[in-house]
């Protein structure tokens, strides 16, 4: 079974790249990676999701290496709003297994 | 703007009774989740149902925790007796698709419970 772990936090400057880390070791070869937002009082908001090697959309990139152990979230240029907790996801429904990861609160500074 | 909702958005009770809390998935999706949250546990998947049918409860205590979708457009999460210790945000969530089983979740905007 699949277990994740992140950093509990991470700060960082306006203007920055933001790079979180997600270890999953045991992952699966039915497994994908998700990575989602969560801002206060809100549920959380899918962000990016990928199998191998890079994935990138409008809003972050996801990098995977070959092993598939890590997964490495990438925020380009981060601004105020930014500041979030990030949560890594492994898994598949297909054998019903979903691993969240305890969330990465990342805070970022003027 | 399609979008999960959620009733009530906040609970108040008292130890022993019993809460029932509602989720209107996305129309169109055929698989919902219950989530719940707590400052130290984290997010918790609890159950989720696939075409209406349970898919997977283990994460859910079976003597007090019970969730039913009675059609497509109503899942329900109750617990009966309520405890103190069940006190957290609990979150339903939906996610199209038939054959890709590793769809975006869309969550709604959670059901804040507090047990006296």
């Amino acid at each position: 079974l699949a277990k994740t772990t992140q950093p509990i936090s991470m700060d960082s400057y306006e203007g920055q790249e933001v790079n979180i880390t997600c270890s999953h070791n045991n992952i699966a070869t039915n497994d994908y990676i998700t990575w989602y937002q969560q801002f206060p009082s809100q549920g959380p908001r899918f962000i990016i999701q990928g199998y191998k090697t890079k994935v990138t959309n409008e809003v972050a990139s996801l990098f995977i290496p070959a092993d598939r152990k890590s997964s490495t979230l990438s925020l380009p240029r981060v601004s105020l709003s930014d500041t979030a907790v990030y949560y890594c996801l492994v898994g598949a429904y297909s054998n019903y297994q979903l691993i969240w990861g305890a969330g990465t609160k990342l805070i970022i500074k003027p | 703007d399609a979008r999960v909702t959620q009733t009530p958005r906040h609970k108040v009770t008292e130890m022993g009774q019993e809460v029932t809390m509602r989720c209107q998935p996305i129309l169109g999706h055929n698989t919902v989740f219950w989530y719940r949250q707590t400052m130290m546990q984290g997010l918790e998947l609890l159950a989720y149902f696939r075409n209406r049918a349970p898919l997977d409860d283990s994460g859910m205590p079976k003597d007090r925790f019970s969730a039913e979708m009675p059609d497509a457009t109503l899942a329900t999460l109750k617990i009966q007796p309520s405890e103190p210790r069940d006190s957290a945000v609990y979150f339903c969530a939906s996610a199209p698709g038939e054959g890709n089983f590793y769809n975006e979740q869309f969550f709604g905007p959670g059901t804040r419970l507090t047990v006296l």
